[in-house]
This record gives C-alpha cells, structure tokens and sequence, in this order.
C-alpha cells in the first residue's frame, strides 16, 4: 500500500513568510496529489488537486509542485487566517492516503 | 452543486456495529468515474482514508480495517451507506464521507464509543 511521508508535523512561522510544507510517497503516484486544509472543527477543503492545480476561489499564495514521489506545498505569505492543519492525500491506485499533517501556527 | 451529508448515532457501545450514511446531492453514483468515499479522524489526530465506492460498484477498503468494513450505495436514494464491525474506544471519531473526484466533502458526524 501507498505510503506517505509528510514534514514537518508542525511549524511556527511569523506573518508574511513563506512556508513550506513536504510530502513524500512510498512509490510512484504521478501527480495525483491533494493538499487539504483543515480548520479545528471544520471539515478539510480542497486547495491544490493533481499536485500543482488551485482550486476555485483559493488565493494564489498557495501552490503545489511535484510530481513521481516528491511533492511541496507553498504558502508564499502566510497570513493569519493560513493558521490551520495540512494535509496531503493520494488518489493513484482507487485507494486514498494521507500524510500524517502539518500544523502551521503563527511566530 | 454538490453537497454530502453524514448521519448514524453519535454513541455505540464496544462490541457494536456502526452503520452510517451517506445522504447526498448534485450528482449521481451511476455516472462513470464518480466515487463516495469515508474519512475518519479521531480526536487531536490526523486523517484516515476508510473506504470508497465507485459508480461500477467497485469497492476499495483500507487494508488494516479491511475485515470490519462494508460499503455499500443506494443510487435510487443517493445514499452510501458505511458500516463497522466490532467498534472499539479507539474507534472514536468524527467520520466524513467525500465526493470522488470533486472531493467536496461533508461536515462530519460524531461517533463515541464507550460503555
């Protein structure tokens, strides 16, 4: 089964740095490849799907890279409302993982 | 616009089966390529892929809760329902069922299990 690898598990960054935020899968998953965001007691939401493509109405200092089994999400300005928990998620194989997560708090 | 809905009871007790459904909106689960699927996360953990069900019936389950799972659909109803065998404390959580390949998801039921 697909593995995925997801660093750091938490970090603290101060307003307007960039954040970067790494997942790794266990084999070759193309470029299927979600990035969540999750707000406590909320549901996750879609940001980045197919690894680098934006979703609707998500501001454009998120993006994601990568391809094959190395991918990086990027928050180019973090702001405060950019406080939450990430996740990555595969879709190669009609099985889904996720990365165990990373909570991103303010400096 | 597509919308999912979770509902079962926000208590079991240990031994118990849990059976949950899925109660969506603004597609179909007999249209090609189209998947529900349940998430769970426990209190304070990450998130855990459970099982998914695409419109040819196709079936995929998590390999270590494989044996306690089924997923089944109602497409008449636009229901997917999930149930799990032989609940447990740790088996705590708020469950979520998500759309494939749109990925919108629902706003997660509460499921405690205990004595």
């Amino acid at each position: 089964d697909i593995q995925m690898t997801q660093s750091p598990s938490s970090l603290s960054a101060s307003v307007g740095d960039r954040v970067t935020i790494t997942c790794q899968a266990s084999q070759d998953i193309s470029n299927y490849l979600n990035w969540y965001q999750q707000k406590p007691g909320k549901a996750p939401k879609l940001l980045i799907y197919d690894a680098s493509n934006l979703e609707t109405g998500v501001p454009s200092r998120f993006s994601g890279s990568g391809s094959g089994t190395d991918f990086t999400f990027t928050i180019s300005s973090l702001q405060p409302e950019d406080i939450a928990t990430y996740y990555c998620q595969q879709y190669d194989n009609l099985r889904l993982t996720f990365g165990g997560g990373t909570k991103v708090e303010i400096k | 616009q597509i919308t999912l809905k979770e509902s079962g009871p926000t208590l079991v007790k240990p031994t118990q089966t849990l059976t949950l459904t899925c109660t969506f909106s603004g597609f179909s689960l007999s249209t090609s390529g189209v998947g529900v699927g349940w998430i769970r996360q426990p209190p304070g953990k990450a998130l855990e892929w459970l099982a998914l069900i695409y419109w040819d019936d196709d079936k995929r389950y998590s390999p270590s809760l494989k044996s306690r799972l089924t997923i089944t659909k109602d497409t008449s109803k636009n229901q997917v329902v999930l149930t799990m065998t032989n609940m447990d404390p740790v088996d705590t959580a708020t469950y979520y069922c998500a759309h494939r390949p749109t990925d919108v998801w629902g706003k997660g039921t509460t499921v405690t299990v205990s004595s």
